[in-house]
């Protein structure tokens, strides 16, 4: 069966340090993948898209970067954190129009 | 381009109480839409999809969703609410290329014991 794996699962980091938050995709071959940030108290916003290895489709400017090095491996970073970048970041996947996404528990950033 | 509006931002219902969470679409397709619920610091959970077919679509948990392509609405209904159905709920609607999902801003249920 397919899973997906997001890690960490909270996480604190002053303001200018690095991140890096990872996600990982089994039981399934050449997904498509996605990175969601929600705010507090708002709605889910795409960060990201990735159709293969290497192919990244950015939604909004912004301080974050995203890089697929494997095909069920996604990542998400940034040279240096803003206290705009705090909230629950979300990677998902699918596999086409004719299937859900499927989401990971999430990754709760706290920038101070 | 794609767009989900939720009237509601937050609800409070009774429990016992039937339910109704309101979604409009925007799309210029048939559109694949979802329901989502989020329980508070968890990952989004799928609980009901409509492709094609049957307007009316059966969901986990007792929850289900009527298509009316006529007023572009996706509601979310249930007949007797829980009070685990305390949650977040998105609507979401995904292009045809699949690579697309959009949500709405979510709609907030507290259910009264």
């Amino acid at each position: 069966s397919q899973t997906i794996h997001q890690w960490p699962a909270t996480l604190v980091q002053p303001v200018g340090s690095p991140l890096s938050l990872e996600c990982t995709v089994e039981g399934t071959s050449n997904p498509n993948l996605y990175w969601y940030r929600q705010a507090a108290g708002r709605g889910l916003q795409l960060l990201f898209y990735s159709i293969g290895i290497g192919q990244i489709s950015s939604e909004v400017p912004q301080n974050l970067s995203a890089s697929r090095p494997q095909d069920r491996q996604f990542i998400l970073s940034s040279k240096k954190l803003l206290l705009s970048d705090s909230g629950f970041y979300l990677c998902a996947w699918n596999t086409g129009a004719g299937y859900g996404y499927t989401f990971g528990s999430g990754t709760r950033l706290t920038v101070v | 381009a794609q767009s989900v509006t939720q009237p509601d931002i937050h609800i409070t219902v009774s429990e016992g109480a039937s339910l109704e969470l309101r979604c409009n679409y925007s799309y210029g397709a048939t559109p694949y839409l979802f329901w989502y619920v989020q329980s508070p610091g968890q990952g989004l959970q799928l609980l009901l999809k409509y492709f094609s077919g049957d307007t009316l679509v059966q969901g986990i948990k007792g929850f289900e969703a009527e298509f009316k392509r006529s007023q572009s609405s996706f509601n979310l209904r249930k007949p007797s609410v829980h009070w685990s159905d305390a949650a977040e709920y998105f609507c979401a609607v995904v292009n045809n290329a699949g690579n697309m999902l959009t949500f709405g801003g979510g709609t907030r249920l507290m259910v009264k014991p």
